[in-house]
Order: structure tokens, then C-alpha cells, then sequence
């Protein structure tokens, strides 16, 4: 079956930009998850969905990002005035139940803010 | 506090042996430990996880251990083939009625022919 999908792959903007990342989770997944991935590290968690509601927003590194999931399917993660240090591949998961480990994982966005 | 690390970032491994991928944590309270790989251009996949209360908790062709005297997590891959190259990344998830996972920085594995 389809998997979770990311878009757009990639994402070249310039600082002070505002972008949007969308997210499809698995059909029938109630949770949904926002990582951020830099070079060599390993996903940092930003926020969770279970349903529609933000269950956990504590990783957003600031007012900046802001993430939402209004029908409980689809999410779109939004940064605003973007800096170079947002640069990253923003990975994108869900799994069928909140406290699930196995949690399924889109093939990410790179984002590069120039 | 939550931390999770691993002893060696790169793992070279000959075809067909086993490979055994280490991985130390700090925080005591967690609920489950938890391994992933990640293929290059790809998401992390979910590979095998172990409740806190347990010792060890085998899959297919994967072991994954968990020494809780020295904090001590590892990922056993019998008869490794050139499919297992991967970055594997321990992961911790502190709260298993939530759903934050911590994820550490991972190792490399590299199969030799």
C-alpha cells in the first residue's frame, strides 16, 4: 500500500521566506509526527498529532515553525521568515496509534534556505 | 536527562557475519528502547523495539539486548548481507502513552563482499 509521502522532495528558498512542507500519512493513521534531520544526526522530534489536535509541540525550536493537521489526515509544517540555520531534511511520520514505536516514515523534504 | 549515544559512528562488517551495533543511554525512566534504520535518501525504518522490564527480544535475523545495570542497548544482526547497509540509529521513547521518541546519532554499517 502507499506509504507516507513528503512534498516537494526538495526546497531551495532564501532567508527571511516563509515555506510550507506537507505531509501525507499512512490512510487510517491517527497519529502524525514532524522531525527535523541535519547532516549526520539523527531525527530531532518537533511535534506530534494525535487526530487533529497538537498532542506535543515542545521540539519547535521557536514561534517561527507552526504546524497544523485541520482534518486530521493531511499536515503542513510552516516556517516563517527562514534562516540558514533552518536548513535540514524535515522528515514526516505516522503510525497507526498514539505510543505506537513503530512509526512509518516519509521520505523527508530537504529544506535549504540560501 | 535524555540521552542517548553511541559508541561508534562507523561499523565495517564482512558478508555474512554478524554484526552487533552498540548503543548507551542515561535516562532510566524510559519505557522502550528502539532500533531504526535508515537507508540513504530515505526515512528511518522501524526495525525492532524492547520494553524497559525486559533483557532481550529477538526478530527476524535481529536480537536487540538491554543490560539495564550499565545502560547498555544493542542491535544483533545475524549473517549480515549487503541489504543491512544502513545507518542505525537507538531510540528511546520516555513515555509509551505518548509518542516522542528521542532518536541517538547513529551508526554507520558497511558490509564487505
Amino acid at each position: 500500500g502507499a506509504g507516507v509521502s513528503q512534498t516537494p522532495s526538495n526546497k531551495v528558498t532564501e532567508k527571511g521566506k516563509y515555506v510550507e512542507l506537507r505531509c501525507d500519512p499512512i490512510s487510517g493513521h491517527t497519529a502524525l509526527y514532524w522531525y527535523r534531520q541535519s547532516l549526520g544526526q539523527g531525527p530531532e522530534f518537533l511535534i506530534y498529532f494525535q487526530g487533529t489536535g497538537a498532542a506535543d509541540d515542545s521540539g519547535l525550536p521557536n514561534d517561527r515553525f507552526f504546524a497544523v493537521r485541520p482534518e486530521g489526515s493531511v499536515s503542513t509544517l510552516k516556517i516563517q521568515r527562514t534562516e540558514r540555520g533552518d536548513s535540514a531534511v524535515y522528515l514526516c511520520a505516522s503510525s497507526l496509534y498514539e505510543g505506537s514505536n513503530e512509526q512509518f516514515f516519509g521520505p523527508g523534504t530537504r529544506l535549504t534556505v540560501l | 536527562g535524555e540521552s542517548v549515544g553511541l559508541h561508534l559512528p562507523t561499523l565495517s562488517v564482512q558478508e555474512g557475519d554478524n554484526s552487533i551495533i552498540n548503543c548507551a543511554y542515561s535516562n532510566s525512566a524510559s519505557d522502550y528502547f528502539i532500533w531504526y534504520k535508515q537507508e540513504s535518501g530515505k526515512g528511518p525504518q522501524f526495525i525492532i523495539d524492547i520494553r524497559s522490564n525486559m533483557d532481550k527480544r529477538q526478530g527476524q535475523r535481529v536480537t536487540v539486548l538491554l543490560n539495564k545495570t550499565v545502560k547498555h542497548l544493542s542491535l544483533q544482526i545475524a549473517a549480515t548481507q549487503p541489504g543491512d547497509s544502513a545507518v542505525y540509529f537507538c531510540a528511546e521513547n520516555i513515555d509509551s502513552s505518548a509518542s516522542k521518541i528521542i532518536f541517538g546519532s547513529g551508526t554507520r554499517l558497511s558490509i564487505r563482499p
